[in-house]
């Protein structure tokens, strides 16, 4: 069974300010990928990062970075300098590696709000 | 081509009405999902497809019913829905296979109203 947890529900924070989005993931499996998706308020799933088991560097893309860490089965995201079109719900998700039982489990989300 | 396109975008239908949600994509993915998203809850996985066969349904129920005609293709009939049915469908699909597995590409959905 896979689990993903987003113990932030709600993020509220001023233009500016850096923020970070847990999350923290359960797998049986000793590969899998993991998956960051940002939700803004019409509903598409833009996606932002993959990651592979095996690879655990840390990733800069401009204002966003994530720190992988499988020791401590945690996925964060951290968004530096926000803005208030940072305004969405992010979505951690994880899926197995096995082509036979590929799918996205998803995190329950964040709602971040970036205040101007 | 590097969309899932979804048609309609959004749908109203009477609970004894029958309807098909379309998703379609040509970007030679062999595998292809539907998701469920209630208002302010994450994406359910409801059926998957692999190489046009059903290889995962996560007991949805019969109400939905999936059907993929071809590799580009993958439809989810609705009939006799309930107003909790009315949700965010969403339709993905991923390459299929063990070489270059580069993630999901998602629809960007239809929004179902059951009235």
């Amino acid at each position: 069974a896979q689990k993903v947890t987003q113990a932030q529900t709600e993020i509220s924070v001023v233009e500016k300010e850096d923020v970070t989005l847990d999350c923290v993931y359960e797998t049986r499996d000793t590969t899998y990928y993991l998956f960051w998706y940002k939700q803004p308020p019409s509903g598409e799933l833009v996606f932002l990062i993959r990651r592979n088991s095996f690879d655990e560097q840390n990733e800069i893309s401009g204002r966003y970075s994530w720190n992988f860490q499988k020791s401590t089965s945690s996925f964060n995201f951290t968004i530096t300098a926000s803005q208030v079109v940072d305004s969405a719900v992010y979505f951690c998700a994880l899926s197995p590696l096995d082509t036979g039982r590929r799918a996205l489990t998803f995190g329950s989300g964040t709602r971040l709000q970036v205040q101007p | 081509d590097t969309e899932v396109t979804q048609t309609p975008k959004h749908l109203v239908m009477g609970m004894t009405n029958k309807k098909s949600l379309k998703c379609e994509q040509h970007m030679g993915h062999r595998a292809m999902y539907w998701y469920k998203q209630k208002a302010k809850k994450p994406p359910e996985l409801m059926f998957v497809y692999s190489y046009e066969k059903l290889s995962i349904n996560e007991s949805v129920p019969s109400r939905f019913s999936p059907e993929c005609p071809n590799s580009s293709l993958l439809n989810l009939h609705l009939h006799a829905l309930q107003p909790e049915d009315s949700a965010l469908y969403l339709c993905a699909s991923s390459q299929s296979g063990t070489g270059g597995f580069y993630g999901y590409t998602f629809g960007s959905g239809t929004r179902l109203t059951v009235v």
